[in-house]
């Protein structure tokens, strides 16, 4: 049990289109979710916090209204990237928190490239 | 502020080969400390955990203690196997169900 699934695993886009990525938990419910970022050689680097029926909360630096994040329900968070350049090029990656125990279960990521 | 920092990789080993994988941590407070592992084409996967000083974590013949003295939690196999090849990463978390900080990953390849 606990597993995550991403959906697309990869996509290709052009310069200016949006692109829009789901985070699903298959055999739990999660009322949250991470959304994390990795640069090639870099750490997974945390983007928002998704709650279940509540705006996410963003860290610092990340632009809400580029990455837009929906979780309507207890097993589907998605992030959509707005108008999508070549720099947000990266490897994207969701986590499902398990309420009864805190623990996350993580996707197997999202690689976008935006040409 | 708060970050984990972990030996750069690649790690390559023949197999039966000792394992160490070093991981520091700067943080406020009492993290926990975790070490994941991501097989090629896969998430993530919880290896092993401790969530406090002294603990020792462990799983499929992986090792780590957590030092407070030293603010390490660093990752250790006496014997790696070939199936042992993938990506290792240490993060913590300050308090119970919050996001991760993790480090960059050491990428191990074991060789038969």
């Amino acid at each position: 049990g606990a597993v995550v699934s991403q959906h697309p695993s990869r996509v290709i886009c052009k310069s200016g289109t949006s692109v829009k990525i789901e985070c699903r938990s298959l055999d739990f419910q999660a009322t949250t979710m991470f959304w994390y970022r990795q640069f090639p050689k870099q750490s997974l680097m945390l983007m928002a916090t998704s709650n279940e029926g509540s705006k996410a909360t963003y860290e610092q630096g990340v632009e809400k209204d580029k990455f837009l994040i929906n979780h309507a329900s207890l097993t589907l968070s998605t992030l959509t990237v707005t108008s999508a350049h070549p720099e947000d090029s990266s490897f994207y990656i969701c986590s499902a928190k398990k309420t009864e125990n805190n623990e996350q279960f993580f996707g197997p990521g999202t690689r976008l490239t935006v040409l | 502020g708060d970050s984990v920092t972990q030996m750069e990789g690649p790690v390559t080993l023949s197999e039966e080969a000792f394992l160490t994988i070093n991981c520091t941590y700067t943080a406020t407070g009492y993290p926990s400390l975790f070490w994941y592992v991501q097989y090629p084409g896969e998430g993530l996967q919880l290896l092993l955990k401790a969530t406090k000083a002294d603990d020792k974590g462990s799983n499929k013949g992986f090792e780590a203690t957590y030092r407070k003295e030293t603010t390490s939690f660093h990752l250790e196999k006496g014997s790696v196997q070939v199936s042992d090849s993938a990506v290792y990463f240490c993060a913590l978390s300050l308090q119970a169900g919050t996001a991760l900080i993790f480090g960059k990953g050491t990428t191990l390849s074991v060789s038969s």
